[in-house]
């Protein structure tokens, strides 16, 4: 099976340290979206590329986050000076842009505790 | 921007029983509403999706209806099973971003 994977799964940290979480998205998925998930809601978007080009970024992602995605296949999430506040599950997706479809296709996601 | 929500926020059923949930969308121009049923510790999975060009859509249990107009979708599952108890979540594509934006979520629990 060659879904979305994510590593690592879970992370714990201590406030102020810096973490960063990969997502590997299905092979000729072109592009790939990270969201953020707190106990109880839903997913809310934080930020997609198409290809290696980040389109988007949500006013939820502070200046402490950032996402890179070079050769337009994995991409990384770093959390800089972590808050307690960021303690979450972090989901990637992706999807392939053209056609009639754009399905999102989740991974399992990285769950983040800041202590 | 779109805004998503959904009814109820838990549900229980007996096993066999139906189960619907209900979702509202803002943005009129949102032509793109997925449904995803997420486990604990895992991610959303998607079960069903339905577009703005059709009314309603059925896969085996579950089935999905929209009616543009009011702007809103239903989910709904016949014959439930215990394997069905997880979290659904609605969701809607904003047409001028690409980004999909989910409702708050229903916990689902069938009874056995």
């Amino acid at each position: 099976d060659t879904g979305v994977s994510q590593n690592p799964r879970h992370k714990i940290t201590k406030r102020g340290q810096n973490v960063t979480f990969r997502c590997d998205p299905i092979s000729e998925h072109n592009r790939l979206y990270w969201y953020r998930q707190t106990l109880g809601q839903g997913p809310e978007f934080l930020t997609y590329f198409q290809n290696e080009a980040q389109l988007e970024k949500s006013r939820l992602l502070s200046d402490r986050f950032s996402a890179e995605r070079p050769k337009g296949s994995f991409s990384t999430l770093e959390i800089q000076r972590t808050e307690q506040g960021d303690s979450a599950m972090y989901l990637c997706a992706s999807s392939l842009l053209g056609g009639d479809q754009e399905t999102q296709y989740f991974g399992p996601g990285t769950r983040l505790l800041v202590l | 921007g779109e805004n998503v929500e959904q009814h109820p926020s838990t549900l229980s059923v007996q096993e066999g029983d139906s189960a619907v949930i209900k979702c509202t969308y803002s943005d009129s121009a949102s032509n793109y509403f997925p449904w995803y049923k997420q486990e604990l510790g895992k991610g959303p999975q998607l079960i069903i999706d339905i577009r703005s060009n059709v009314g309603e859509k059925k896969d085996q249990r579950i089935a999905v209806t929209l009616n543009k107009t009011a702007k809103h979708f239903s989910l709904h599952i016949t014959e439930t099973q215990p394997e069905d108890s997880a979290v659904y979540f609605c969701a809607a594509r904003e047409t001028s971003y690409d980004k999909v934006i989910f409702g708050p979520g229903t916990s689902l629990s069938v009874i056995p």
